[in-house]
């Protein structure tokens, strides 16, 4: 079955501090992989979106890295911002099926002052 | 531009009651698409439609139906309110031969 997990299911930082998002996935074969942000009370915005034959892809202070061997990616944010509180989606676009598009979770990421 | 838009943000229903969420995107997207968020759980999609006059099951469809008879316009109508149905619903839009999708701000549906 496709799946997509994410860890942590939330995390706490301090403002300026660096985090790492990680995002494992079962979906094969699969197009692309993608990051969302969500504030509280909003929809999803999309911050980065890797092929299969990426390997990172920037945006800002975020950082999409993509192993396609082993299906993992992970969401780097770099000096956070207050801002930067919020929940960060993974999305991986599958190529069979009839859903192609399979949701993570989220990791829920507040930042404190 | 409004982008995508849904109307109401907030309903409460009782068991039983039918209703219409309101999806108008100002964008031309040829694609448009209702999911569900709930708690622990990721986005789930309800329906979709790749085009004016067309619909298509998507994950969770039991429940709802939808209708598009405009480009802009996407319903999702509940024709008897379940407490199964409290949930946050989001519709999205996309251009065909693009992936990313634009999501509106949810509307937030309580069965009691």
């Amino acid at each position: 079955k496709n799946q997509v997990e994410q860890s942590p299911q939330s995390l706490i930082i301090l403002e300026g501090k660096n985090c790492t998002l990680q995002c494992n996935y079962t979906v094969s074969p699969f197009s692309n992989l993608r990051w969302y942000k969500q504030d509280t009370g909003r929809g999803p915005v999309s911050l980065t979106i890797m092929t299969f034959s990426e390997n990172t892809k920037s945006n800002g202070r975020y950082t999409a890295t993509l192993d396609a061997d082993t299906k993992q990616s992970s969401l780097h944010i770099t000096a956070s911002q207050l801002s930067d509180s919020a929940s960060y989606i993974c999305v991986v676009r599958a190529t069979s099926g009839t859903y192609k598009y399979i949701f993570g979770t989220g990791t829920r990421l507040k930042v404190l002052a | 531009n409004a982008g995508v838009t849904q109307t109401p943000k907030f309903r409460v229903l009782k068991t039983g009651q039918s209703m219409t969420l309101l999806c108008a995107q100002d964008m031309n997207h040829e694609y448009m698409y209702w999911y569900r968020q709930d708690p622990g759980m990721g986005l789930r999609l309800i329906h979709y439609s790749v085009g004016e006059g067309t619909t298509a099951k998507g994950e969770v469809p039991d429940g709802y139906n939808v209708s598009r008879l405009k480009k802009q316009n996407f319903l999702l109508g509940l024709e008897s309110a379940a407490p199964s149905q409290t949930s946050v619903y989001f519709c999205a839009s996309r251009p065909s031969g693009e992936e990313t999708q634009y999501f509106g701000p949810g509307t937030r549906l309580l069965v009691l």
